[in-house]
């Protein structure tokens, strides 16, 4: 059980272009989802916490407008990077929490961008 | 704020050998304390955390850490290790009711035959 998803695992752009990932809880339902970001041989960084039905609480410095989130439903969040340019390549990994349960967040396998 | 130290981006161990992964952290308010550990192309995994219970804290696959207030630390072992816990281990911090996670560098684990 607990199980996340993101899709897709892979993304190459082109400079400029905007990039949709998706992030799903396939057997429980996530009132909190969380979007991390991973640079090489680096923590991992929140960028925003996403509760369904609601805007997202972003980070400090985390650019609310290039990284749009939705989070539709129970078991759907997306994180769209807005004209993506190279500096945003990294590693983006979700997680979503289950109601009641504050301290336990089940990770998703993350999806690597690399914008050329 | 929470942040946490982990000690030793690479740590190499033989197999059948003890496994110490080291993690400091630094608090201002009782922390709770965590440890995750990711294979390669797969999503976190949580090991074992501590939630100001027993300072001893046992997890999965042999893996335990013990909270130490006064040397603020909560370092991961395992008395043998072996070649499938060859992965990266992240240590990370919150406080109570925060449901934000801090984490710190990894530290990947390499298990030699």
């Amino acid at each position: 059980g607990a199980v996340v998803s993101q899709h897709p695992s892979w993304v190459i752009c082109k400079s400029g272009t905007s990039v949709k990932i998706e992030c799903r809880s396939l057997d429980f339902q996530a009132t909190t989802m969380f979007w991390y970001r991973q640079f090489p041989k680096q923590s991992l960084m929140l960028m925003a916490t996403s509760n369904e039905g609601s805007k997202a609480t972003y980070e400090q410095g985390v650019e609310k407008d290039k990284f749009l989130i939705n989070h539709a439903s129970l078991t759907l969040s997306t994180l769209t990077v807005t004209s993506a340019h190279p500096e945003d390549s990294s590693f983006y990994i979700c997680s979503a929490r289950v109601a009641g349960r504050w301290e336990t967040q089940y990770f998703g396998p993350g999806t690597r961008l690399l914008v050329l | 704020a929470q942040s946490v130290t982990q000690l030793g981006s690479h740590v190499s161990v033989s197999e059948g050998a003890l496994v110490l992964l080291r993690c400091n952290y630094s608090s201002s308010v009782p922390p709770y304390l965590f440890w995750y550990v990711q294979y390669p192309n797969q999503g976190l995994q949580l090991l074992l955390k501590y939630t100001s219970a027993a300072t001893l804290v046992k997890g999965i696959n042999g893996f335990e850490a013990e909270f130490k207030k006064s040397e603020t630390s909560f370092h991961l072992t395992k008395p043998s290790a072996h070649m499938s816990d060859a992965a990266e281990y992240f240590c990370a911090v919150s406080v109570f009711g925060n449901e934000k996670l801090t984490f710190g560098t990894g530290t990947r684990l390499t298990i030699i035959p």
